[in-house]
């Protein structure tokens, strides 16, 4: 079978540095995206690893290590405005997104 | 602006009754999806289309049907809806259905009562 986790709530305070992890099993990847979800909107993209390694993109990086069946989203410099559901998904053997349920962060000043 | 729009924002429907959520990109992307979000749960697939003409049946397509006649359209209907098809739904696009990054439209709450 094929199944996602990622904790269900962080908190950070504002300036600070958070990682939100995600770890995955599955028989066949094609990729692992995150996306941000703010309450009551839509996710939008953040980011796409399918190579092993860190992707940086402004204050965010996402990291992945396929043969751990890993990956973790940094966030630094947070703001206030970063409050949001951060949702992990990868891509199975029939390129169809499986996704977690979300880690809500909370960002306190 | 380009993007992804859903009709209607919300509804409240009574049990037993047929609806239609509807989903129009203008990005000109080959494949749309349908998921539902549920609290606690992650985003669930019910169905999506490859291309133009073909559909195919995601996680929980039990209850819900769909239609791709055009590039740009891609509605889902409930035949006869149930309390448990209470959820927010997103409909969703990508340039193709391998790894392009998928864009989601604003959503419909739809209750059921």
């Amino acid at each position: 079978g094929q199944n996602i986790d990622q904790p269900t709530e962080m908190t950070a305070t504002e300036g600070a540095i958070v990682q939100i992890n995600c770890t995955y099993q599955t028989s066949g990847f094609n990729g692992l995206f995150w996306y941000q979800q703010h309450a009551g909107e839509a996710p939008t993209f953040l980011s796409y690893n399918v190579l092993d390694g860190l992707e940086e993109k402004g204050r965010f990086s996402s990291f992945l290590s396929r043969s751990k069946g890993y990956s973790y989203l940094l966030l630094k410099e947070l703001q206030m405005k970063d409050s949001a559901s951060y949702l992990c998904a990868f891509t199975d053997s029939n390129y169809q997104l499986i996704w977690g349920a979300g880690t809500k962060l909370i960002i306190k000043p | 602006i380009a993007g992804i729009t859903q009709a209607p924002t919300s509804q409240i429907l009574a049990a037993g009754r047929r609806m239609t959520l509807r989903c129009t990109q203008d990005m000109r992307h080959n494949a749309m999806y349908w998921y539902r979000q549920d609290l606690g749960l992650g985003l669930r697939l019910i169905h999506y289309s490859n291309t133009a003409g073909t559909t195919g049946k995601g996680e929980v397509p039990d209850g819900y049907s769909v239609s791709r006649a055009n590039t740009d359209d891609f509605p889902l209907t409930l035949a006869s809806a149930v309390p448990s098809q209470t959820s927010v739904y997103f409909c969703a696009s990508s340039g193709d259905s391998q790894t392009d990054t998928q864009y989601f439209g604003p959503g419909t709450r739809l209750t059921v009562l």
